[in-house]
């Protein structure tokens, strides 16, 4: 069936720095793909999404880029702060309307 | 807005006993759906309603598990009998039209079924 692996699962990084979250799809008919971000306790929050005829999606410190043909799409967060510090999920859409979640990224931005 | 709105918070059951979970979505969001989340098996989608018809029921785990929308403001998730492998947060979301795209999450329910 459909799949979406993510990694790294545990990243850490200082204050200030980047940080890089990778995943790649099984279905290549997807066609949207959000990101989210849980705090502990909370439901996941849509942070940034991207469609399949876009290659790049920037909002201030957070960027999403997507390769159809290798079928994988990543989240770069710039100038990292502590309150970045959460759970990232990547998600793809299948053909058939259904979103398969990614098993999440714990990041850790170290003051 | 209010945002999605699920209820009860927390929810702590014992083995057998019916479990009903509500859910409020954003107004004039049309698609809902419901997911669960624990560590094994991360956020799987459960059910998802497109105008308060059923689409895709697929992700439900087994007949123990039932959902309704009986109106655009208001889903239940209903769990009869619960078992501790039930042992969850259920989150609620709501888009607006359908599809699947952009999906925003209530705060969640934890259960626990002892």
């Amino acid at each position: 069936g459909e799949n979406v692996e993510q990694h790294p699962s545990t990243l850490s990084v200082q204050e200030g720095d980047s940080a890089v979250i990778k995943c790649t799809y099984s279905d290549s008919a997807s066609n949207y793909f959000p990101w989210y971000k849980q705090e502990l306790g909370k439901g996941p929050q849509l942070i940034i999404d991207i469609r399949s005829n876009v290659g790049e999606k920037k909002d201030q410190r957070i960027a999403v880029t997507l390769n159809k043909t290798a079928k994988h799409f990543s989240l770069h967060i710039t100038e990292t702060q502590p309150e970045d510090s959460a759970v990232y999920f990547c998600a793809a859409k299948t053909s058939y309307d259904k979103v398969i979640f990614g098993p999440g990224t714990s990041l850790s931005v170290i003051p | 807005d209010a945002g999605v709105i699920q209820s009860p918070r927390h929810e702590v059951t014992e083995m057998g006993q019916e479990v009903t979970l509500r859910c409020k979505p954003i107004s004039g969001h049309n698609s809902l759906f419901w997911y669960r989340q624990t560590m094994m098996r991360g956020l799987e989608l459960l059910i998802y309603f497109n105008n308060n018809v059923p689409i895709d029921d697929s992700g439900m785990p087994e007949d123990r598990f039932s959902a309704k929308m009986p109106n655009a403001s208001f889903s239940t998730l209903k769990i009869q009998p619960s078992e501790p492998r039930d042992s969850a947060v259920y989150f609620c979301a709501s888009s607006l039209g359908s599809g699947g795209y952009e999906q925003y999450f209530g705060p969640g329910t934890r259960l626990t079924v002892t």
